[in-house]
């Protein structure tokens, strides 16, 4: 059962460009979402999250917005940059209680962002 | 200096033999993980430990699996007799604030 989906495992984006990566879940008992970049022989690095009670969390040149009626939401990376070239994984939890939590991942999408 | 090192970031292993994966986490967290991912697929969920217990495991985590912490800081992955498929990279994690802090991963590879 994939609770989590990324369907486009790879995407190419001329570099200034904007990358739109997307995610679809279907756990309603998912209330935050989380993208993880991971380069290869790495573990995956938080990236940026955002909760069920908002729409839109922007952190520099990454947004991502989240559709709770379709469940689905999606990171944009404004301009996109060669270093961003990487898996990008979206994943989803339930909230923190009492410092546990337990995150689902996506299959991951592997951007490469062209010069 | 990284939050969580997981050693050895390699290890290859013969089918059947016992493998043992090691994370030492740096902060003084009560929550660990390890989840894996085989090649090109997503990453899985293994097991959550907390306070020197298992708190909840995955289909996955089936019998030859096992996770201690045997002095209190190092945080080990038992395999005890690998199989082919269980070849992955092995991720340990903790939590901090919504999230997870990963290690580099151990790739462990069954031949």
């Amino acid at each position: 059962d994939q609770q989590v989906k990324q369907n486009s495992p790879s995407l190419s984006v001329q570099e200034g460009r904007i990358s739109i990566l997307n995610c679809d879940y279907t756990n309603s008992m998912f209330d935050y979402f989380l993208w993880y970049k991971k380069y290869p022989a790495e573990g995956p690095t938080f990236l940026i999250s955002i909760s069920s009670i908002k729409d839109k969390n922007e952190d520099g040149r990454f947004t991502v917005f989240l559709n709770k009626s379709a469940k689905h939401l999606s990171l944009h990376i404004v301009p996109s940059q060669p270093g961003d070239s990487a898996v990008y994984f979206c994943a989803a939890t339930n909230s923190v209680s009492g410092g546990y939590q337990k995150v689902t991942f996506g299959t991951g999408t592997k951007l490469q962002v062209i010069p | 200096e990284p939050e969580v090192t997981q050693t050895p970031s390699h290890q290859v292993t013969q089918m059947g033999q016992e493998v043992i994966l090691r994370c030492v986490p740096i902060s003084n967290h009560l929550y660990f993980y390890w989840y894996r991912q085989i090649l090109g697929q997503k990453v899985e969920f293994l097991v959550s430990f907390y306070n020197n217990e298992i708190s909840e495991k995955s289909e996955i985590f089936d019998d030859q699996f096992s996770v201690e912490r045997p002095d209190g800081s190092n945080f080990t992955l038992k395999i005890r007799s690998t199989k082919l498929e269980d070849s992955a990279m092995y991720f340990c994690a903790r939590t901090g604030g919504y999230g997870y802090t990963f290690g580099s991963g151990t790739r462990l590879t069954v031949v």
